[in-house]
């Protein structure tokens, strides 16, 4: 069966500090990955995707960034924090079928609570 | 306009009830339309997929109405370990991105 691993569960930064949250998948092979964050009282937004190995889609302007260096690794990175990046960091992975489409139920990981203090 | 709206609640309700939740969309090119849970502090988790027809599973009823453009969700028989926020998903151009609304939150009330 299909597992989804985030570390670390909570993590308490200094602004300004960098950022490196990891997220993994077992038990599937050629995923779409995706990262989302949760801010307190809001819903989910959408940071990035990505269809495979290196391909990543930034969906809003922001600090982060994201990289995909293995098949089932996706890894969400900040140079320096700011306030505004505390939430919920949630990464989630889809099935995908070959090259044209993807499977639409997304499966969620634990989720990285972030305070930037 | 938010592209896809929920009543954020709370809905108090006692245990036993029957309780139904709206979420208005605004594309109206959406094609596929979901109901997740998430549990205070975890991550989401699917509940259902909604179908044209309306879905139903167990206590579960899941309704679109696409020239209206909302989707609903009613539950029976509410039990304590109801208690969650619902969030209402949709996925507008058929493609791998789906959009979630904030969430309604639902306390089932012994």
């Amino acid at each position: 069966s299909q597992t989804i691993h985030q570390w670390p569960a909570t993590l308490v930064q200094p602004v300004g500090s960098p950022l490196s949250l990891e997220c993994t998948v077992e038990g599937t092979s050629n995923p779409n990955l995706y990262w989302y964050r949760q801010a307190a009282g809001r819903g989910l937004q959408l940071l990035f995707y990505s269809v495979g190995i290196g391909q990543i889609s930034s969906e809003v302007p922001q600090n982060l960034s994201a990289s995909r260096p293995q098949d089932r690794q996706f890894i969400l990175s900040s140079k320096k924090l700011l306030l505004s990046d505390s939430g919920f960091y949630l990464c989630a992975w889809s099935v995908r079928f070959g090259v044209e489409r993807a499977e639409e139920t997304q499966y969620f990981g634990p989720g990285t609570r972030l305070l930037v203090l | 306009r938010k592209e896809v709206e929920q009543d954020p609640g709370p809905f108090n309700v006692p245990e036993g009830a029957t309780v139904a939740f709206n979420c208005t969309y605004s594309n109206s090119a959406s094609q596929s339309f979901f109901w997740y849970r998430q549990d205070c502090r975890k991550e989401p988790k699917l509940l259902m997929s909604v179908y044209s027809s309306g879905n139903e599973d167990g206590r579960f009823t899941a309704q679109l109405n696409r020239a209206s453009q909302y989707i609903s969700l009613l539950i029976r028989d509410s039990k304590l370990s109801d208690s969650a926020t619902y969030l209402c998903v949709v996925n507008f151009f058929g493609n791998e991105k789906l959009t979630f609304g904030t969430g309604t939150r639902l306390t089932i009330i012994p």
